[in-house]
């Protein structure tokens, strides 16, 4: 079946680092790929998506690159800010199993002024 | 616009008592889904529409659970005779089409406690 796996968390980092957060999945085919954000007391929103190999999802400085070769979608973002804070899920959808969403188990960050 | 509405936001019941859960979908969404999420896990799908037809039940625990969407808009989750163990987050989530490169705007969720 389908699968993501995140890094585990919690990731805390200084205002202005760099940030990475790792994400690989299994799924058979070609998936779409998904990052959501949660702010705290908020729900889910989309955060950026890319819907086929090599393509870049970019939104709010954040950046994932859809690679094939190493299943992955990895998040990153060059200088976070405090408001960046909140809990991030990654997560696919694929043709083999209609439209549901698989998600990982979602990472905490929190950024520190 | 209006996004997903979702109530009651919060239901707190006891044990062996039937709760429903509603959600609103974005206006002319075609694709309604429900998830549910437990405390520091992801979302986890249970089920699925297309217009008022259930495409996936796939991921309801048990017969306990049921959605229905009568008219294609407004949908409903009901869970019969509630356990601690239904505790949860529950989200619903719409989408503008039935493709799985679509994007799905999810709703605030209604965090149910069983008592």
């Amino acid at each position: 079946g389908n699968s993501v796996t995140q890094m585990e968390g919690p990731v805390t980092l200084s205002e202005e680092a760099f940030l990475t957060i790792n994400c690989t999945y299994t799924a058979t085919g070609y998936p779409s790929l998904f990052w959501y954000v949660q702010y705290p007391g908020e729900g889910l929103q989309l955060l950026l998506k890319a819907t086929k190999a090599d393509d870049k999802g970019s939104n709010k400085g954040f950046e994932a690159t859809y690679r094939k070769e190493t299943t992955s979608f990895h998040l990153e973002k060059g200088s976070v800010q405090v408001s960046d804070s909140a809990v991030y899920f990654c997560a696919l959808s694929a043709e083999t199993s209609g439209s549901r969403l698989t998600f990982g188990e979602g990472t905490q960050l929190t950024v520190n002024p | 616009g209006a996004g997903v509405s979702q109530s009651p936001r919060y239901k707190v019941t006891k044990r062996g008592q039937d709760v429903a859960l509603r959600c609103d979908p974005i206006s002319g969404h075609v694709s309604l889904y429900w998830y549910r999420q437990a405390l520091g896990q992801g979302p986890e799908f249970l089920t699925y529409f297309n217009y008022e037809a259930q495409q996936d039940k796939s991921g309801l625990p048990n017969d306990r659970f049921s959605a229905e969407r009568p008219e294609g808009s407004i949908s409903t989750l009901t869970i019969q005779r509630t356990e601690q163990r239904d505790s949860a987050m529950y989200r619903c989530a719409s989408s503008t089409r039935t493709g799985f490169t679509d994007t799905q705007y999810f709703g605030p969720g209604t965090r149910l406690t069983v008592l």
